[in-house]
């Protein structure tokens, strides 16, 4: 199996833009998680699927931010319009139990100008 | 927050030595988890340790657990310049809880 592939791996783009993160998980993994890395907060859960419907979004941090599952193989993260301080690394992971260990794709470096 | 917190935050050692990490979280755990990660890369899967386990073993990687401390260890024995990377311990909540919360690392650098 490739693993979890996130595209793009960098993106810069300007204030104000649409930014659109993508995710292909681990085929036949059920659970889904979108997590951001920054230097300051570390490690932050965003948002997690189980079968393609979201179960917590309570990591989210705006409006601005949201996220879509629309199959078994594909998630997007989408931040409109986007501000400086979403610059960060945005990590897709997934796994097939609720329990087991996550597999993390590359990650999405996210410059906001 | 659930989030762990990793000590000590940076570690230097010479190749051979061992490495400890420490972790300690704030609420009941269903298991702990350790990842490693590579400057650039995402982090990758090291081993799990249950709540009911006190130690555990893989290769050259020993972790224990104390529950009644919520606390975590992580050793590295006889440590490899490869071994340079980012450690996080994630701690899964207790039963229903599907989320994954990650500590904020300990930055070991290993000296050839």
């Amino acid at each position: 199996d490739a693993g979890v592939i996130q595209s793009p791996r960098h993106e810069v783009t300007e204030m104000g833009q649409e930014v659109t993160l993508r995710c292909k998980p681990i085929s036949g993994h059920d659970y889904l998680f979108w997590y951001r890395q920054t230097m300051m907060r570390g490690l932050e859960l965003l948002i997690y699927f189980n079968n393609n419907v979201p179960i917590d979004d309570s990591g989210m941090p705006e409006d601005r931010f949201s996220a879509k599952m629309p199959n078994a193989s594909f998630s997007t993260l989408k931040i409109q319009p986007s501000e400086p301080r979403d610059s960060a690394v945005y990590f897709c992971a997934s796994t097939l139990s609720s329990t087991g260990e996550l597999f993390f794709g590359e990650g999405s470096r996210l410059t906001v100008l | 927050s659930q989030q762990g917190e990793e000590d000590p935050q940076a570690l230097s050692i010479q190749e051979g030595e061992n490495a400890t990490m420490n972790c300690s979280y704030k609420t009941s755990i269903n298991n702990l988890q350790w990842y490693r990660q590579n400057s650039g890369r995402g982090l990758v899967h090291l081993i799990l340790i249950r709540s009911n386990e006190r130690e555990k073993h893989s290769g050259r990687l020993r972790v224990t657990l104390d529950t009644s401390k919520k606390s975590s260890s992580l050793l590295i024995t006889a440590s490899r310049a490869a071994d340079t990377a980012s450690y996080f311990c994630a701690t899964r909540g207790g039963t229903g809880a599907n989320n994954l919360f990650f500590g904020t690392g300990t930055r070991l650098t290993v000296i050839p």
